[in-house]
Order: C-alpha cells, then sequence, then structure tokens
C-alpha cells in the first residue's frame, strides 16, 4: 500500500527555522517532492531528492532516507510569507500526497 | 511559457446540468492529469493522460469524463454530478508521462473551483 504522514499543524516565529518531517510508503519509489500551497492557490514545486541527502535551493532544503522512507524540508529565516500548507508528495508510478503540514509563521 | 490555464476558474451547476473544466498548456508536456482538492485536505489523483492516452484512473465515477484532444488540452466533463462533488479541480502537467518523471516537477494550473447545488 502507499501511505504518507507528516504533522498536520506547525507554528514558528519569524526569522527562526523551521522543519516540517514526512514518512512515507509507497509500491515502488521514484522520487519524494514537496509543495507549498497557499490558501485557494495551486500546489507549487519546492524540492525533489531522489537520491539519499541534502538538497538546498535558496531558504528551502529538503533532505532524503531512502532505508528510512524519511524526508524532511527545513525552511531557514521565515518570512510571513511563508505561511501556507506544505505538502510532501511520493512518486511511486503515480504522485500521490500527505496531507499536508499547516505552517503558521507568527510575528 | 510555463502556466498551465484552467477554465473556469469557478463554476456552479444543478446536479442535472452538464458541464465542462478545461486545461490548457503549451511547455510540451506530455504528460496531464486530473486532480480534486476538498478544503484543507491533499489533492487526490483523478485522472492521468500519457502521450495522449488515459494510462490511470483512479476509480472515478462515470459522471466524471475525461478528454484529451491533443497534446496540449485536457477537458473534463461533468454529468449528474452531486453536492459531495464539490471541490477545487487542479489540472497538472509534467515533462514525462511513460511512469517516469524527469524533472520532478508538476506544474498545476489555478483550478477550477465546482460548486454543485
Amino acid at each position: 500500500g502507499q501511505n504518507i504522514d507528516q504533522p498536520t499543524e506547525m507554528t514558528a516565529t519569524e526569522g527562526a527555522i523551521v522543519q516540517i518531517n514526512c514518512t512515507y510508503q509507497t509500491s515502488g519509489f521514484n522520487g519524494l517532492f514537496w509543495y507549498q500551497q497557499h490558501a485557494g492557490e495551486a500546489p507549487t514545486f519546492l524540492s525533489y531528492n531522489v537520491l539519499d541527502g541534502l538538497e538546498e535551493k535558496g531558504r528551502f532544503s529538503s533532505f532524503l532516507s531512502r532505508s528510512k522512507g524519511y524526508s524532511y524540508l527545513l525552511l531557514k529565516e521565515l518570512q510571513m510569507k511563508d505561511s501556507a500548507s506544505y505538502l510532501c508528495a511520493a512518486w511511486g508510478g503515480k504522485l500521490i500526497f500527505g496531507q499536508g503540514t499547516e505552517l503558521s509563521v507568527k510575528p | 511559457d510555463t502556466e498551465v490555464t484552467q477554465t473556469p476558474k469557478h463554476l456552479v451547476m444543478g446536479m442535472t446540468n452538464k458541464k465542462s473544466l478545461k486545461c490548457e498548456q503549451h511547455m510540451g508536456h506530455r504528460a496531464m492529469y486530473w486532480y480534486k482538492q476538498k478544503a484543507k485536505k491533499p489533492p487526490e489523483l483523478m485522472f492521468v493522460y500519457s502521450y495522449e492516452k488515459l494510462s490511470i484512473n483512479e476509480s472515478v465515477p462515470s459522471r466524471f469524463s475525461p478528454e484529451c484532444p491533443n497534446s496540449s488540452l485536457l477537458n473534463l466533463h461533468l454529468h449528474a454530478l452531486q453536492p459531495e462533488d464539490s471541490a477545487l479541480y487542479l489540472c497538472a502537467s509534467s515533462q514525462e508521462g511513460r511512469g517516469r518523471v524527469d524533472t520532478g516537477e508538476l506544474f498545476f494550473g489555478e483550478g477550477s473551483r465546482l460548486t454543485v447545488l
């Protein structure tokens, strides 16, 4: 079967660092994705990991451990505009999304 | 041009109506997708077209009928819908459709918000 777990909600302070964790089980695996979705808008692509390790892209980094079925998204120097839902998604023949983590950034 | 365009943005229909949602991309992508998203839930895959052929149907009720007239267009025909079908319908495209993901990126349209009365 396929299952993706991530926390439902997180709160962090502007300027801080936050880590959003994701665990997954898929039938076959061909990559782990993170998407950002602001309320009422379409998801936008943030990162893609297919090999173990850390991928860095500006204030956002994503990590993957295939043996543990685990990924995290790291957001640094948080800004108010980072308040959004962060969706972990795994590709196992098709892209399956986790429930999303609603991040609230407070002043 | 890196856009996926969906029309209409909003649609209200009765349970006996027939309507269609449209999606267009000009990025040369060969895979196109329909997702359904309810409030505060993740997108749920409905259909995948790869090279203009239906490759995945996630056991979607027949009142939803997809169509891919050409590699740039994707339609979703709606007939005899139920109020619980009210949701945001997202279209997406990706570069490679034969069960592989080259870039790891799905490009999403802004969605069509459907209300069924």
